[in-house]
């Protein structure tokens, strides 16, 4: 079973929008983790956040915010003011006490100019 | 900073051919995983190494085998290559707290 949830499959938005990417996971575990990887391109993943599932706070970095609620299983992800260069796919993923990382399908972005 | 090395960048195999990927992790990081994307999917976890030992293993075909070696890098070898193994090779390291970082993958085409 999907453990991670990314209805999204794509969203296509005009430069300075902001878009938002849904992520919904499913796990037993009391100690998890969750992250946001983006994949632009040229292929390469990249390390966006990091949250346990200890830590609720919400956290914005420059023009990304993430959204962690445990009581719905959501740790959804919004760029501000989107551009150009956020086009790529966008992954969440989940680790377990394994430690190994379960991903969503992804969600492609594109910003148009 | 250093990052995750793995090389080569790119391949290209034929059919039942063999083929080795190698994957360098960050200087003290003690444990590294093997994931595969095949084009349009997302990156699926093949196996884990920690301190040299396999500790986990996902949906890896038996065609493939890997291990860790003593200074930590990684090779992941697949034999009687198929179609289907053509996908993009992500190598990932980690200290043991979890926060994984990944090279920049192989893209292995078997033609």
């Amino acid at each position: 079973a999907q453990k991670v949830t990314q209805a999204q499959t794509e969203i296509s938005v005009v430069e300075k929008e902001d878009v938002t990417l849904d992520c919904v996971y499913e796990t037993r575990d009391t100690t998890y983790y969750l992250f946001w990887y983006k994949q632009p391109p040229s292929g390469e993943l990249v390390f966006l956040i990091r949250r346990n599932s200890f830590d609720e706070q919400n956290e914005i970095s420059g023009r990304y915010s993430w959204n962690f609620q445990k009581s719905t299983s959501s740790f959804n992800f919004t760029i501000t003011a989107s551009q150009v260069v956020d086009s790529a796919v966008y992954f969440c993923a989940l680790s377990e006490n394994d430690y190994k990382l379960s991903f969503g399908a992804g969600t492609t972005v594109t910003v148009r100019a | 900073a250093a990052g995750v090395i793995q090389s080569p960048r790119h391949l290209i195999k034929e059919k039942r051919e063999t083929a080795t990927l190698k994957c360098y992790p960050i200087p003290r990081h003690d444990t590294v995983y093997w994931y595969q994307q095949g084009p349009g999917q997302d990156p699926q976890f093949l196996i884990s190494f920690y301190e040299k030992m396999q500790s986990d293993k996902g949906s890896i075909p038996d065609r493939f085998s890997a291990q860790q070696f003593s200074d930590y890098h990684s090779e992941l070898n697949m034999s009687s290559l198929e179609l289907g193994d053509s996908a993009l090779y992500f190598c990932a390291s980690s200290p043991r707290d979890n926060e994984q970082f990944f090279g920049p993958g192989t893209r292995l085409t078997v033609l």
